[in-house]
């Protein structure tokens, strides 16, 4: 089966730097990989997916890079601020319905 | 729209008891998941449902577990009896049909055996 390996689990920045989440998948049939944002006491919501045919997906200061050849998928998030902070969390999925996770990552953004 | 709505968001209870949650997806969702969120092993999928039918239920931890969908506005997760590491936050997702549609997750039940 598909795994997800996703780093770092924590992840610490100033207010305005950026922050960068890395995952790596196995699975080569993969082709669909959504970001989700958890906040506290919440379930995990949706923010960015990207498609295997396409490299690079941007949204205002949200943006993910697909290198299908080498398997890794990243997010990046530019002019971090204090409401970004929350966990995390790569997938991947072959394009039927069953979606892997990885751990997550609790992104602190420090005033 | 609603979103997945699940209950309840607390619950406490003592070794040995049944617990019941409880799920109602998305309307026009056609499938259905549970989840198990630790912070050990992160979000583990348990079982889904298409169209009410079990599609794959190797998550399931062991037969204490049980999952139904009677109709397509209801699901529930059972546990019985319930143990101390089943303490958890589970959540209940749901997804239209199609190539790389997402899933809509609800805000869990926080599930504690004492």
């Amino acid at each position: 089966g598909e795994n997800v390996e996703q780093h770092p689990s924590t992840l610490s920045v100033q207010e305005g730097d950026s922050a960068v989440i890395k995952c790596t998948y196995s699975d080569s049939a993969s082709n669909y990989f959504p970001w989700y944002k958890q906040e506290l006491g919440k379930g995990p919501q949706l923010i960015i997916d990207i498609r295997s045919n396409v490299g690079e997906k941007k949204d205002q200061r949200i943006a993910v890079t697909l290198n299908k050849t080498a398997k890794h998928f990243s997010l990046h998030i530019t002019e971090t601020q204090p409401e970004d902070s929350a966990v995390y969390f790569c997938a991947a999925s072959g394009g039927y319905q069953k979606v892997t996770f990885g751990i997550g990552t609790k992104l602190q953004v420090i005033p | 729209d609603a979103g997945v709505i699940q209950s309840p968001r607390h619950e406490v209870t003592e070794m040995g008891q049944e617990v019941t949650l409880r799920c109602k997806p998305i309307s026009g969702h056609d499938y259905l998941f549970w989840y198990r969120q630790t912070m050990m092993r992160g979000l583990e999928l348990l079982i889904y449902f298409n169209n009410n039918v079990p599609i794959d239920d190797s998550g399931m931890p062991e037969d204490r577990f049980s999952a139904k969908m009677p109709n397509a506005s209801f699901s529930t997760l059972k546990i019985q009896p319930s143990e101390p590491r089943d303490s958890a936050v589970y959540f209940c997702a749901s997804s239209r049909t199609g190539e790389s549609e997402p899933q809509h997750f609800g805000d869990g039940t926080r599930l504690s055996i004492l």
